[in-house]
C-alpha cells in the first residue's frame, strides 16, 4: 500500500526567507510524485511533479522540488518566499501504472504555510 | 475552457435526503475523480473513473454512488445524506496517455461545500 506523510502541520516563514514544507513516501516501485497548492476556497491547483529522470523538479511560481530515493522523500522548496504564497500544500503520491494500485492517488493531510510580511 | 466544472458550489440537506453533485470536464480527459476534503485529513477518494463505462471504489466509497455518464460528465449520489457526510468535495480529471506510462497529473475543479444537518 502507498502512503505520504506530511510532518508539519504548518510552516511558517518572514517573507525573503527560504521555504521548505517536508513530504516523506511510501510505495512499491518507481513513485510518481507530485505537489498542490489550494488558496482558500478553491480547488487544488497542479504545482509540480517527478515520474523520471533528474531529482531536482522546477514547478510554477518558482516552486521546485527534490526526490530522494534513498530518504524517500519530496520536500517542496522555494528560495525566496512571498505574503501570496501563504495556502495549504499538499504532497501526492502514485504507484506505477504496473501495479493494482493505478489511478489512486494518495495524498498528504497538507501543510499550512503562513508567511509573514 | 473552463477545466473542470463543478455543481452546486454550496449545499445544505437534512439527514435523509438525497442529492447528486455534478462535475463536467473539458479537457477531454479520461480518468475522473471524486474526493472529499475533511479538516487534518487531506483528500480521501471516493469513487474513480480510469475511462468512460468504468468506475471504482476508492478509499471511502460507503454511502455514495456514481455515474460516469460520458466522457465529459462523472456525478456523485448521496442517496441517504448523513452528517458525516458533511465535507467539501472535490471532483478531478486526469489523462490517461495511450502507449506509454501516464504521469496522471490531476486538475481540479472548485469544490462543493456540503453541510448535512
Amino acid at each position: 500500500a502507498q502512503s505520504v506523510a506530511q510532518p508539519e502541520d504548518q510552516v511558517n516563514v518572514a517573507e525573503g526567507n527560504p521555504l521548505t514544507v517536508k513530504c516523506t513516501y511510501s510505495v512499491s516501485g518507481n513513485p510518481y510524485l507530485f505537489w498542490y497548492v489550494q488558496y482558500p476556497n478553491r480547488g487544488l491547483q497542479f504545482l509540480l511533479k517527478y515520474i523520471t529522470g533528474d531529482n531536482l523538479v522546477k514547478g510554477s511560481y518558482g516552486f521546485e522540488a527534490e526526490f530522494n530515493k534513498s530518504q524517500t522523500s519530496f520536500h517542496l522548496k522555494k528560495p525566496s518566499a512571498l505574503v501570496s504564497d501563504s495556502a495549504l500544500y499538499f504532497c501526492a503520491v502514485r504507484a506505477p501504472m504496473t501495479t493494482d494500485s493505478w489511478g489512486k492517488f494518495q495524498f498528504g493531510a497538507g501543510t499550512q504555510v503562513v508567511v509573514t510580511p | 475552457n473552463a477545466g473542470v466544472t463543478q455543481t452546486p458550489k454550496f449545499q445544505v440537506l437534512k439527514t435523509g435526503q438525497s442529492m447528486t453533485l455534478q462535475c463536467a470536464q473539458d479537457m477531454n480527459h479520461n480518468s475522473m475523480y471524486w474526493y472529499r476534503q475533511d479538516p487534518g485529513m487531506g483528500l480521501r477518494l471516493i469513487y474513480y473513473s480510469a475511462s468512460e463505462g468504468t468506475t471504482d471504489k476508492g478509499e471511502v466509497p460507503n454511502g455514495y454512488n456514481v455515474s460516469r455518464l460520458n466522457k465529459r460528465e462523472f456525478s456523485l449520489r448521496l442517496e441517504s445524506a448523513a452528517p458525516s457526510q458533511t465535507s467539501v468535495y472535490f471532483c478531478a480529471s486526469s489523462e490517461r496517455l495511450a502507449g506509454g506510462p501516464s504521469t496522471d497529473t490531476q486538475y481540479f475543479g472548485p469544490g462543493t461545500r456540503l453541510t448535512v444537518l
